[in-house]
């Protein structure tokens, strides 16, 4: 079974620029998470998508960042403005999870950004 | 607001010891705690589940436990080799669809 894809593995931009990562889940997985992982620190949940519909997104800086889950199956995540800040990696992870159950989370190898 | 504390300190065991993580937390009832593996430029690979009506769980070399009084859970490896060395994260999740919180983690070195 394939894992969890995605792209890019390294990116390195300016502050005010923009960038946006791709997620590829594993087939069928309903539910996909994008964390924020700065070094030192556990993820953190931004988004959290079941289906091609936000079910928490309480952590997401919604001034700067957005994602979008087509059709509900691949994602990608948006950043415009950077923040110096927003350095860190970005962790993307599917599970099969319904409501009122638990799966366990598959993630990718994430993307780390580093922003200038 | 909901806090999780795992050892800001590297564990340093000889191999063949048993490693011993700890995670606690505060301002959560959890439905379910999980430990999970991180190794350097990868992604999490998650280990064990236990529910919070389990006290004990194993798989292999793994053992947690889970206080719900104590609001603790404690993560064993046993006869620990050289490749177990990674970071190891704990992680609450409230069920229903209530979102995962993570640990910062616990670095374990085995040495050989």
């Amino acid at each position: 079974e394939a894992g969890v894809a995605q792209s890019p593995r390294y990116k390195i931009i300016e502050k005010r620029q923009s960038v946006a990562f791709w997620c590829n889940p594993i087939s069928g997985h309903a539910t996909l998470y994008w964390y924020q992982q700065i070094l030192g620190q556990g993820p953190k949940l931004l988004i959290q998508f079941q289906n091609n519909g936000v079910v928490d997104d309480s952590q997401l800086p919604k001034d700067r960042f957005s994602a979008e889950r087509l059709k509900g199956v691949d994602s990608t995540l948006k950043i415009q403005p950077a923040k110096l800040e927003d350095s860190a990696v970005y962790l993307c992870a599917s599970s099969l999870r319904q409501t009122h159950s638990y799966n366990e989370q598959f993630f990718g190898p994430g993307t780390r950004l580093t922003v200038l | 607001s909901q806090k999780i504390e795992q050892n800001s300190e590297a564990l340093n065991i000889q191999e063949g010891k048993t490693a011993t993580l700890t995670c606690n937390y505060t301002n959560y009832s959890p439905a379910y705690l999980q430990w999970y593996r991180q190794d350097p430029g990868r992604g999490p690979v998650f280990l064990l589940l236990i529910r919070e009506n389990e006290k004990e769980k194993r798989k292999e070399r793994l053992k947690v436990t889970f206080d719900t009084t104590l609001k603790q859970s404690l993560f064993h490896i046993t006869a620990s080799q050289p490749a177990d060395s990674a970071t190891y994260l704990c992680a609450l999740d409230g069920g229903g669809g209530f979102k995962t919180i993570f640990g910062a983690g616990t670095r374990l070195f085995v040495k050989a």
